[in-house]
């Protein structure tokens, strides 16, 4: 199994709402990534977990709150978003650090499409 | 400040023909390098990958090449084929877990 799958694929959501997105993957992977991408830009990593502890937040606004409840699971809870954090959000995992061989090879999961009104 | 630039925002070529795509760093401490390609509204497809101790990579219709001293790296396919039409995007590690990802460029094999 070579698949990182996300859930939902779209999502629309008001300011005052609170949802959560999820990944998962089944690859053995001990890091697992989250990206935002907007519109014709590359991805931008917001946070990494190695082996389930958060070991990178690139100054991510407290609205955005990674979990990884297990090494296949990974989820993304937001509150009071705002209209300009509509973006693709992609989950992605790799072998981890420390390890020989291509272990920045990250596998990317489809995307959560988000919407915020 | 860019790390990794991809500086053809577009590239268009003929079917069957080369199609080379480029990407610059500025980061000597990167020692790997990847490139992925993706349609809308999918998430990156990983293409191939090549560390900084070789120059050359090749896995089927795809090769990359790295040239360290000039910090450039491309992506050579061939023979192009109108499924190859998706945004490329080069990205770079420096032994961490953190890819530094270019800006894309798109590129559109015409029939």
């Amino acid at each position: 199994d070579t698949e990182v799958t996300q859930t939902p694929k779209h999502l629309v959501m008001g300011m005052t709402n609170k949802k959560s997105l999820k990944c998962e993957q089944h690859m053995g992977h001990r890091a697992m990534y989250w990206y935002k991408q907007k519109a014709k830009k590359p991805p931008e990593l917001m946070f990494v977990y190695s082996y389930e502890k958060l070991s990178i937040n690139e100054s991510v606004p407290s609205r955005f709150s990674p979990e990884c409840p297990n090494s296949s699971l990974l989820n993304l809870h937001l509150h009071a978003l705002q209209p300009e954090d509509s973006a693709l959000y992609l989950c992605a995992s790799s072998q981890g650090p420390g390890l020989a061989g291509d272990y920045n090879e990250q596998f990317f999961g489809p995307g959560t499409r988000l919407t915020v009104l | 400040d860019q790390q990794v630039k991809q500086n053809s925002p577009s590239l268009s070529v003929q079917e069957g023909r080369i199609s080379i795509l480029n990407c610059d760093y500025t980061n000597s401490m990167f020692d790997y390098f990847l490139w992925y390609k993706k349609y809308p509204a999918e998430g990156p497809t990983f293409l191939i990958s090549i560390s900084s101790i070789k120059d050359k990579n090749e896995d089927g219709r795809f090769t990359v090449f790295l040239n360290k001293s000039a910090k450039h790296l491309s992506l050579h396919i061939v023979p192009s084929q109108p499924g190859d039409s998706a945004v490329y995007f080069c990205a770079a590690s420096g032994g961490s877990e953190k890819l530094v990802f270019g800006k894309g460029t798109k590129l559109t094999v015409n029939p």
